[in-house]
C-alpha cells in the first residue's frame, strides 16, 4: 500500500544543534514530495517541495530537504535550530491527485 | 493578502449531537478540500471542491458527513449525527488551480478543534 512514514513522534534537540527530520514513503513513479510545518493554533505552512531536478531542494525559514531514490526518503534538515522551530512537522506525497501525509514528527527545542 | 478563515475555532459536543463548521478560503481560489486531523496522526482528505462541484469525497463518511460549497466560495462541513470518534481538528484548505498537483499549493486554515463528549 501507497504510505508516508515518519519514523519518529518526537524528537527532541538543544538549540543551535542541527536537525534532521526523516521521511520515507512508498510509490512507485517519481513522487512529488513536501515538508509542512504546524505551529500550535495555526494552520500547515508549506517548508519546501520536491517533483523534479536537483535532489537538494532548499526551503523558507532555513530548511533544506535531500530526495534519495534509492532509500524512499525525504528527510528534512537545518543545521542550527532556533527556539521558534518548535512545532509539528509533516512530511506529504502526492498520490493520484490527493495530497497524502506522514502522522508528523514533534519537535522539541531546549536551551 | 487574507488567509483562509474556519470557525469556530473550538466545539465541544455530545455523540449524537450535530454540529457544523464553516470555511472562507482566499479570495480567487478555486479549489477547497476539507481534511479530518486524529491526534497523532496526519491530515486526512475528506473531501475536496472545485468551484462549487465536488471533485473527490471517497474518504468522506457520507451516513453522517456532509459538505457543500453554494456558490464556489464559502464552504460548510456538517457532521450529523456526530460519533466519539469524529473528535479531531477539521482543517480547510484552498488552492488556485484545479489539483493537487505539485504546482498548486494548498493554504490551510487554522482549523476547527471538535471534542465530541
Amino acid at each position: 500500500a501507497q504510505s508516508v512514514t515518519q519514523p519518529d513522534i518526537h524528537i527532541t534537540v538543544s538549540e543551535g544543534a542541527s536537525l534532521e527530520l526523516r521521511c520515507n514513503y512508498s510509490y512507485g513513479a517519481t513522487p512529488y514530495l513536501f515538508w509542512y510545518v504546524q505551529s500550535p493554533g495555526q494552520g500547515l505552512q508549506l517548508l519546501l517541495k520536491y517533483f523534479s531536478g536537483d535532489t537538494l531542494v532548499q526551503g523558507i525559514k532555513g530548511f533544506e530537504a535531500e530526495f534519495k531514490r534509492s532509500q524512499s526518503s525525504f528527510n528534512l534538515r537545518k543545521p542550527s535550530v532556533h527556539w521558534s522551530d518548535a512545532a509539528e512537522y509533516f512530511c506529504a506525497v502526492i498520490y493520484g491527485n490527493k495530497l497524502v501525509f506522514g502522522a508528523g514528527t514533534i519537535l522539541r527545542v531546549k536551551s | 493578502e487574507a488567509g483562509v478563515a474556519q470557525s469556530p475555532r473550538y466545539k465541544i459536543i455530545e455523540k449524537r449531537q450535530s454540529v457544523a463548521f464553516w470555511c472562507n478560503p482566499i479570495s480567487g481560489h478555486a479549489t477547497l478540500y476539507w481534511y479530518q486531523q486524529i491526534l497523532g496522526q496526519g491530515p486526512k482528505l475528506l473531501i475536496q471542491f472545485q468551484n462549487n462541484g465536488v471533485v473527490d469525497d471517497s474518504q468522506l463518511p457520507k451516513d453522517r458527513f456532509s459538505a457543500e460549497r453554494l456558490k464556489g466560495v464559502d464552504s460548510t462541513l456538517k457532521i450529523q449525527p456526530a460519533k466519539l470518534e469524529d473528535s479531531a481538528v477539521y482543517l480547510c484548505a484552498s488552492s488556485f488551480g484545479r489539483t493537487s498537483g505539485p504546482y498548486n499549493e494548498q493554504f490551510f486554515g487554522p482549523g476547527t478543534r471538535l471534542t465530541v463528549l
